[in-house]
């Protein structure tokens, strides 16, 4: 059975950095897309980044292209979303999704519960 | 603002048809396939439609997904209370590079 548990989200000050981590089981990471969605208190869902399965190209939305990096480790079979110079406006909850439809990353069959970021001073 | 454009309500009694639109460009809907996702609140949201027509094992056959040109469809038939959430498109986009959402779509059954 494929499971997602996201960790690591907490309340932070703006310019901080934390780092959101995604523990996959019944599945290995660098076989499926890998994708961050998160959605702001109220609004809709909002894609963040992803991964390629074949090749790990990885991908960044606009609103945080230079700031987030998604990286996945292997080893740890974990998904990961490095958040640097964080915004007020990055507070939201954060889903770890998975896509077992090869390289499609917007097809995300598979999502964790989610962790929630609060940036604020 | 989003990409892809969807209306924020609709409604329908049960046993009805209802159908979601989601509206996009060139560089997202008409060039590539398109997801909908179902959200209940607090929870999750879940692939409903993938590949614009396919069903995830699961999924009852009462929800089926369409697209012409740069626009897209849900349709719901037989609607259920049950059915009463949030949906979502999203598709990839050329010009962005990156997955791109509609705002959703909130569903009241009466």
């Amino acid at each position: 059975e494929v499971q997602l548990v996201e960790s690591g989200g907490d309340l932070v000050q703006p310019g901080g950095s934390l780092r959101l981590s995604c523990a996959a089981s019944g599945f290995s990471v660098s076989n499926y897309a890998m994708s961050w969605v998160r959605q702001a208190p109220g609004k809709g869902l909002e894609w963040v980044s992803g991964v390629r399965a074949s090749d790990g190209i990885k991908y960044h939305g606009d609103s945080v292209k230079g700031r987030f990096t998604i990286s996945r480790d292997s080893s740890k079979n974990t998904l990961f979303l490095q958040m640097n110079t964080l915004r007020a406006e990055d507070t939201a909850v954060y889903y770890c999704a998975a896509s077992s439809y090869g390289n499609y990353i917007e097809s995300m069959d598979d999502w964790g519960k989610g962790t929630t970021v609060i940036v604020s001073s | 603002q989003s990409v892809l454009t969807q209306p924020p309500s609709a409604s329908g009694t049960p046993g009805q048809r209802v159908t979601f639109s989601c509206s996009g460009s060139n560089s997202n809907i008409g060039m590539f396939t398109v997801n909908w996702y179902q959200q209940f609140p607090g929870t999750a949201p879940k692939l409903l439609i993938h590949h614009t027509y396919q069903r995830p094992s699961g999924v009852p056959d009462r929800f089926s997904g369409s697209k012409s040109g740069t626009s897209a469809s849900l349709a719901i038939s037989g609607l259920q209370s049950e059915d009463e959430a949030d949906y979502y498109c999203a598709a990839w986009d050329d010009g962005l590079r990156g997955v791109v959402f509609g705002g959703g779509t909130k569903l009241t059954v009466l």
